[in-house]
C-alpha cells in the first residue's frame, strides 16, 4: 500500500514564477492537509482539504497562495509569484476521515527554493 | 487551543529505554493525545495516539496519567534510528476548544541517542 505521495521532492523557482505541489493521499483517504516548515522553524498548518472542499483554511497566507483536491487527481498547492520568503519544506498528510482518533499519514515533503 | 509542553532535548545511549514527557494540563475530555516524530530530512511520522488507558504499539507505548494532564511516550530500547523531533499533540472534537483536523505542533524535543 503506497504511501502518501508529493512531487517534485525538489523544486527551484526564480521570484516571481509559479510553484505548483503535488500530494497524493494514501488509497483509500479523502482527507489531505498541507502544512508549511520554514528553515529552522516548526511545521505550520496551512490548509485542510476534503475531496472538493475547503474544510478549514485558517493557515494559508491569503494571498498568493491557493489550494485545491479534486474530484479526481492529486490534491495540488499553488503559489504565485514566489518571493523568498516562500522557501520552505512542504508537506502532505492524509487520512481517511477528520476524526481525532485517526492519525495523518505524511509525505516526505516538496522542498522549495526560491532564487 | 489546550497547549502542550515538553522538555526542548533529551539525550539517551542506545539500547536503553527512553521516557519523553508531555504535559498537557489544560486538555478537555475529548482530546486524543497524539504523538508524532521527524527525522532529519524527512517528514512527520506517527507513533502513537491514546484517549485515557495506557497504549502498546510495535514502535513505542504511551502512558497517560490518571487525571490526563500528563503523558509519557516510552521507547523501551532506542536505536541511533530513534534520534529524532518528538511531538506531543493534543487533537479535539469538532466543535470543542481544541484544534479539529489540523495538527498543530509545537516545538517538540530533540531525542539525541548516544551509540
Amino acid at each position: 500500500n503506497a504511501g502518501v505521495m508529493q512531487n517534485p521532492r525538489h523544486l527551484v523557482r526564480r521570484r516571481g514564477q509559479e510553484a505548483r505541489l503535488r500530494c497524493s493521499p494514501m488509497k483509500g483517504h479523502s482527507h489531505v492537509y498541507w502544512y508549511r516548515q520554514l528553515p529552522e522553524e516548526g511545521l505550520k498548518f496551512m490548509v485542510y482539504l476534503q475531496k472538493e472542499n475547503i474544510i478549514d483554511e485558517s493557515g494559508m497566507p491569503k494571498e498568493r497562495f491557493s489550494a485545491e483536491f479534486p474530484k479526481e487527481g492529486p490534491s495540488i498547492l499553488r503559489i504565485q509569484q514566489v518571493v523568498r520568503g516562500d522557501s520552505a519544506a512542504y508537506f502532505c498528510a492524509s487520512s481517511p476521515t477528520g476524526q481525532s482518533n485517526q492519525p495523518q499519514h505524511f509525505g516526505d515533503g516538496t522542498r522549495l527554493s526560491i532564487l | 487551543d489546550a497547549k502542550t509542553t515538553q522538555p526542548n532535548s533529551m539525550e539517551s545511549n542506545e539500547e536503553e529505554p527512553v521516557h519523553l514527557p508531555c504535559n498537557h494540563s489544560t486538555i478537555s475530555g475529548t482530546d486524543y493525545i497524539h504523538w508524532y516524530r521527524q527525522l532529519p530530512s524527512q517528514g512527520p511520522e506517527y507513533v502513537i495516539h491514546g484517549l485515557t488507558s495506557n497504549v502498546n504499539n510495535r514502535m513505542a507505548s504511551l502512558a497517560i496519567a490518571e487525571d490526563r494532564k500528563s503523558s509519557t511516550l516510552i521507547l523501551h530500547r532506542a536505536t541511533l534510528r530513534d534520534a529524532a523531533v518528538y511531538y506531543c499533540i493534543l487533537r479535539g472534537a469538532p466543535g470543542g476548544g481544541t484544534s479539529y483536523g489540523k495538527l498543530t505542533f509545537g516545538q517538540g524535543t530533540i531525542l539525541t541517542v548516544h551509540p
